[in-house]
């Protein structure tokens, strides 16, 4: 059983389009991250959330704490936007992580 | 500031050896994590350190080991690698378990 599951597994968008990514989890958590790894690259910590909403450029993240549940949203997404994106939920010292979704954009 | 800090970035070992790997936090972060990223299994925690001390291991076999000096620098060592140790691993730092979290660039061991 996955602690942290993540929809969709693979997902191809158009440049321009809208993108939802979703995150629910079934432990109690300090916090939730969502991460960006390129390919062969390291990974970068795009937000952490313990409530509420978070707004970074074109990245909109948001969380509902009762619902356990947390979505990344692109805004006119680019082929730079191209990238698994791994959802990561802290309890306590621990993480846990989803599978990750694999985003590419096309020009 | 300077980010989370991993040494070596690449590294090719053979079956059998042993390897240390580094970590480096950002200035201030006394607690440092470590995880392995392999393609069939994805992110898994291997064990957290805060001021020197493990406060928690994840469910790995006891060839993995890691430690923390007094000044927040982690190291964790895998003994008696096998094929299956080839994998990115990743270390994270934060102030405390309250605050962010913040990834290294990892370190790429391949055991041949």
């Amino acid at each position: 059983k996955n602690e942290v599951e993540q929809s969709p597994q693979n997902l191809t968008a158009q440049e321009g389009e809208f993108i939802t990514i979703n995150c629910s989890y079934s432990v109690g958590i300090s916090a939730l991250h969502w991460l960006q790894q390129h390919p062969g690259g390291g990974i970068v910590s795009l937000f952490m959330l313990s409530s509420g909403k978070k707004k970074h450029g074109r990245l909109i993240a948001t969380i509902n704490i009762q619902e356990k549940h947390s979505s990344l949203h692109i805004t006119a997404s680019h082929p730079r936007d191209s990238a698994v994106y791994i959802c990561a939920v802290r309890t306590g010292n621990q993480f846990y992580f989803g599978t990750g979704t694999s985003l590419t954009v096309i020009p | 500031k300077a980010g989370v800090t991993q040494t070596p970035r690449y590294l090719i070992k053979t079956r059998g050896q042993q390897v240390t790997l580094s970590c480096s936090p950002i200035s201030g972060h006394r607690s440092v994590s470590w995880y392995q990223q392999t393609p069939g299994q994805g992110l898994q925690f291997l064990f957290e350190y805060f001021s020197e001390t493990q406060r928690n291991k994840g469910n790995f076999p006891g060839r993995f080991s890691g430690r923390q000096f007094s000044n927040s620098r982690s190291e964790m060592n895998v003994s008696t690698l096998e094929l299956g140790d080839s994998a990115l691993y990743l270390c994270a730092s934060s102030m405390d378990r309250h605050t962010e979290a913040f990834f290294g660039q990892g370190t790429r061991l391949t055991v041949v």
